[in-house]
């Protein structure tokens, strides 16, 4: 079965540290990949997504097909980054989107 | 603006009564989804829904009804609230039926079942 793995589920850092957020997906076909957000009391919004390349509030994330993984990355932590990260996957066609159980980054200053 | 909006945004109630949270999306979007988040769990799908009159299980869909009678909105009703079911709620919609596109959430509904 198609599956979205967040492996951490607290991640502290401390403010200008580097971040790597972690997601590992199983899926054999072509993945879209989503990073989403959501921050204290708030709706979950989209981050960034695979396809764009493109990089939002300093974050980057990287398909690797090899190794199946999305991982988020941003070089230098800020405290406003401090939220709940949302990896997940989608196929295609007329299936939902499978979401991993989320990484709660908390930036230490 | 483009929104999806939730009502009521925090609700109390007791075992047994029914209740509806309801979810409307106003982007002409054609697919609709419901989510529960719960600490430790993440978020997990409920019920979706293609397109009007189509709907689906999701993961969790036990204890849960949905309608899609119009395009706009996508209620979801709990016939007899259990404790079990004490929890943030999502109302998602995309632009096409299917998982590529991304998501609009709603502000999300907590919901405390005594």
């Amino acid at each position: 079965a198609q599956r979205v793995t967040q492996p951490e589920k607290l991640l502290s850092v401390f403010k200008g540290a580097p971040v790597e957020l972690k997601c590992n997906y199983s899926y054999s076909g072509s993945p879209e990949l989503f990073w989403y957000v959501q921050y204290s009391r708030q709706r979950l919004q989209l981050l960034l997504r695979h396809i764009s390349r493109e990089s939002i509030k300093g974050f980057t994330a990287d398909l690797n097909k090899g190794e199946t993984s999305f991982h988020l990355k941003k070089p230098f932590a800020q405290e406003e980054d401090s939220a709940m990260y949302y990896c997940a996957l989608g196929f295609g066609g007329n299936t939902p989107l499978v979401f991993g159980k989320g990484t709660r980054l908390s930036v230490i200053a | 603006e483009a929104q999806v909006t939730q009502n009521p945004r925090y609700l109390i109630t007791v075992t047994g009564k029914k209740l509806t949270v309801t979810c409307s999306q106003n982007m002409n979007h054609e697919y609709m989804s419901w989510y529960r988040q719960d600490p430790g769990l993440g978020l997990r799908q409920i019920y979706y829904s293609m397109n009007v009159e189509v709907t689906d299980k999701g993961d969790v869909p036990e204890g849960y009804k949905v309608s899609r009678k119009e395009k706009r909105n996508f209620p979801l009703i709990l016939e007899s609230p259990s404790p079990n079911q004490t929890s943030l709620y999502f109302c998602a919609s995309s632009d096409f039926p299917g998982s590529n596109q991304p998501q609009h959430f709603g502000d999300g509904t907590r919901l405390s079942i005594l």
